[in-house]
């Protein structure tokens, strides 16, 4: 039962336009997202997050916006740089158990093109 | 100065083997966890230790058996290892449960 999707498993983007990467999940329960990013033979490091009290939420060129009636969220990155050009996995949480557990997405291989 | 350490990075073994993977963090959080991403690149939790105190245990085969000798570890022991371990282990660390997580390298194991 895959409670976060990420449909799209790549996307390429020229260099210095928008790359918008989305994110859905099916448990109402989740209340906290997050995006991390990840390079090859690394962790996943933390991007942003949001708070489901919240639609958006701004971190210099990363954006990320949440519609809960659509049970849906995207990463926003502008301009886009070759840099950024890594895995990008969405999580959510809700809680369980009085704790927070993070169900991942499997990510989207992000590349942009110089 | 590496905040969440994994060790070894790589782990090759037979079928039927016992191996551990070790996690160190020094950012003074006090909560830990392990995750496996497997071939279809699902990352999932599988325990979670909170001031050496065991608080997320996802269904996962008692052959994986976490130690936390301190806060600051969590080590991953796997008993008779079998060909669907094979997967790349990570660790992580966040200061509360609701904090933020932030992950080790990754340990990628391979069972033949």
């Amino acid at each position: 039962d895959q409670q976060v999707k990420q449909n799209s498993p790549s996307l390429s983007v020229q260099e210095g336009r928008i790359s918008i990467l989305n994110c859905d999940y099916t448990n109402s329960m989740f209340d906290y997202f997050l995006w991390y990013k990840k390079y090859p033979a690394e962790g996943p490091t933390f991007l942003i997050s949001i708070s489901s009290i919240k639609d958006k939420n701004e971190d210099g060129r990363f954006t990320v916006f949440l519609n809960k009636s659509a049970k849906h969220l995207s990463l926003h990155i502008v301009p886009s740089q070759p840099g950024d050009s890594a895995v990008y996995f969405c999580a959510a949480s809700a809680r369980t158990s009085g704790t927070y557990k993070y169900i991942f997405g499997t990510g989207t291989r992000l590349k942009v093109l110089a | 100065d590496t905040a969440v350490s994994q060790t070894p990075k790589y782990l090759v073994t037979q079928m039927g083997n016992d191996k551990s993977i070790k996690c160190e963090q020094n950012l003074g959080h006090d909560t830990m966890y392990w995750y496996k991403q497997d071939s279809k690149k699902f990352l999932k939790i599988m325990f979670s230790y909170n001031n050496k105190e065991l608080i997320i245990n996802e269904t996962v085969p008692n052959r994986f058996s976490p130690k936390s000798p301190d806060k600051a570890h969590l080590n991953l022991h796997i008993n008779s290892l079998e060909l669907g371990d094979s997967a790349v282990y990570f660790c992580a660390s966040s200061q509360m449960s609701l904090d933020t997580q932030y992950f080790g390298p990754g340990t990628r194991l391979t069972v033949l």
